[in-house]
């Protein structure tokens, strides 16, 4: 089965510095990549989607993505990170067994200092 | 569009209890969600539905979990009873495209 891997459960930046969020995955075939976001005491909303297009994805809120197949990657990034952008962020892929079926990592809190 | 709505949001159940939750998926889609999300984990499938027949349920726990999605609509995930290790996120998610699903709000349950 696919899996994606997140590294780094936690991720702290000063408001204005960059963000990337990592994110490698595992499989065998071209994947469907996924970005969701979730703020406290809500539901999960989605950033971003690769779908085998265009390997820079971009998003809401100023993020973007890189499907990079030679590393098995789709980090997240954005060039300023704002306040508002503290949440809980989820990388996900398709199981290629059911391609409606999406496995979620493990997620990344990311924090912002003023 | 109006999202996906859950019931209730929060739920407060002594161990070997019984609870329902309660999904109402965006309209007119046929494929709907149920995850569970333990505190600072992912969220984990617990059973796929496709109108109102299962497509996976791999990972629900049967003994205790049920789910059910009549006429195709709404859907309600039941456990009985429930353990203190079933406290989570209960998150339905309802989709039209094989690339994208819209969640809910979520229900929190919380076992004493």
């Amino acid at each position: 089965a696919q899996s994606v891997t997140q590294l780094g459960s936690h991720v702290s930046v000063s408001e204005g510095a960059l963000v990337l969020l990592r994110c490698n995955y595992s499989s065998s075939v071209p994947p469907y990549l996924f970005w969701y976001v979730q703020y406290p005491n809500q539901g999960l909303q989605l950033l971003l989607k690769y779908t085998s297009a265009a390997t820079l994805v971009k998003g809401i809120n100023g993020f973007e993505a890189e499907f990079k197949k030679s590393e098995t990657s789709f980090h997240l990034t954005k060039p300023s990170a704002h306040m508002s952008d503290a949440a809980e962020y989820f990388c996900a892929v398709t199981d290629y067994s059911s391609a409606s079926k999406i496995i979620f990592g493990s997620g990344t809190r990311l924090s912002i200092r003023p | 569009e109006a999202g996906v709505a859950q019931s209730p949001r929060y739920k407060i159940i002594e161990k070997r209890q019984s609870v329902a939750f309660w999904c109402n998926p965006i309209s007119g889609h046929a494929t709907l969600y149920w995850y569970q999300q333990i505190l600072g984990q992912g969220p984990k499938l617990l059973i796929q539905f496709q109108n109102n027949g299962v497509v996976d349920d791999s990972q629900l726990p049967k003994d205790r979990f049920s789910a059910e999605r009549l006429k195709g609509v709404d859907s309600t995930l039941k456990i009985q009873p429930a353990k203190l290790e079933d406290s989570a996120v209960y998150l339905c998610a309802s989709s039209s495209t094989n690339y994208g699903y819209t969640f809910g709000s979520g229900t929190r349950l919380t076992v004493v």
